[in-house]
């Protein structure tokens, strides 16, 4: 069975500080790996995802499938990334739903 | 480009009766929907897959009689919770993917239901 785990339920850091967000997955086949943020009172939004390989918000993620990991970095962190963040896998193929870690609370404190 | 809106936004009931929450993709054609759950403090949890012209596909767990789903346009599929109870409360978000995105999906902003 898929699964995706996210260790941190709240991660605090400060402005101007490194984040990482971690993820790791569980799944036979080759997957795609998605972030998607949920900042206060908004809906689910994609942040980034693993066969684009871009940087949004100065977010990374790299999918290591040695480890089954796809962490979220970012070097310096700002307050306005305080958000709730969600790693996501689904199978390919455009017709699959998508099996969400549990989140993790991001606070970016002054 | 790529909104998916719900309605409504949030809906009160008598426990026995039945509730339906539409979801529509406003800029784009979906032949794919999906519906979520998410409980209080909980991650979502996907309960089915809405194709467009068939049958929708449960995930295991999901009572098919009581989540009654229908996707008869490429921009509309229906959730109906029939018969609620006050276990049916919940947050319920639908989701759609944009043709050539590979496994994107857009999100609608949820409807939060409360059966009495």
């Amino acid at each position: 069975a898929q699964r995706v785990t996210q260790p941190e339920k709240l991660l605090s850091v400060f402005k101007g500080a490194p984040v990482e967000l971690k993820c790791n997955y569980s799944y036979s086949g080759s997957p795609e790996l998605f972030w998607y943020v949920q900042y206060s009172r908004q809906r689910l939004q994609l942040l980034l995802r693993h066969i684009s390989r871009e940087s949004i918000k100065g977010f990374t993620a790299d999918l290591n499938k040695g480890e089954t990991s796809f962490h979220l970095k970012k070097p310096f962190a700002q307050e306005e990334d305080s958000a709730m963040y969600y790693c996501a896998l689904s199978g390919g193929g455009g017709a699959d739903g998508l099996t969400f870690g549990k989140g993790t609370h991001l606070i970016i404190q002054p | 480009g790529a909104v998916v809106s719900q309605h409504p936004s949030w809906v009160i009931c008598k426990s026995g009766t039945s509730v339906k929450i539409e979801c529509r993709s406003l800029d784009f054609q979906a032949t794919t929907m999906f519906w979520y759950r998410q409980f209080p403090k909980q991650s979502l949890m996907l309960m089915a897959t809405s194709n467009e012209g068939s049958k929708a596909t449960y995930e295991q767990g999901v009572e098919k009689d009581k989540f009654l789903i229908n996707h008869a346009s490429l921009t509309l599929s229906t959730l109906t919770v029939t018969s609620a109870h006050p276990e049916d409360s919940s947050f319920y978000i639908c989701s759609a993917g944009l043709a050539g995105a590979g496994d994107t999906q857009y999100f609608g902003p949820g409807t939060r239901l409360t059966v009495l």
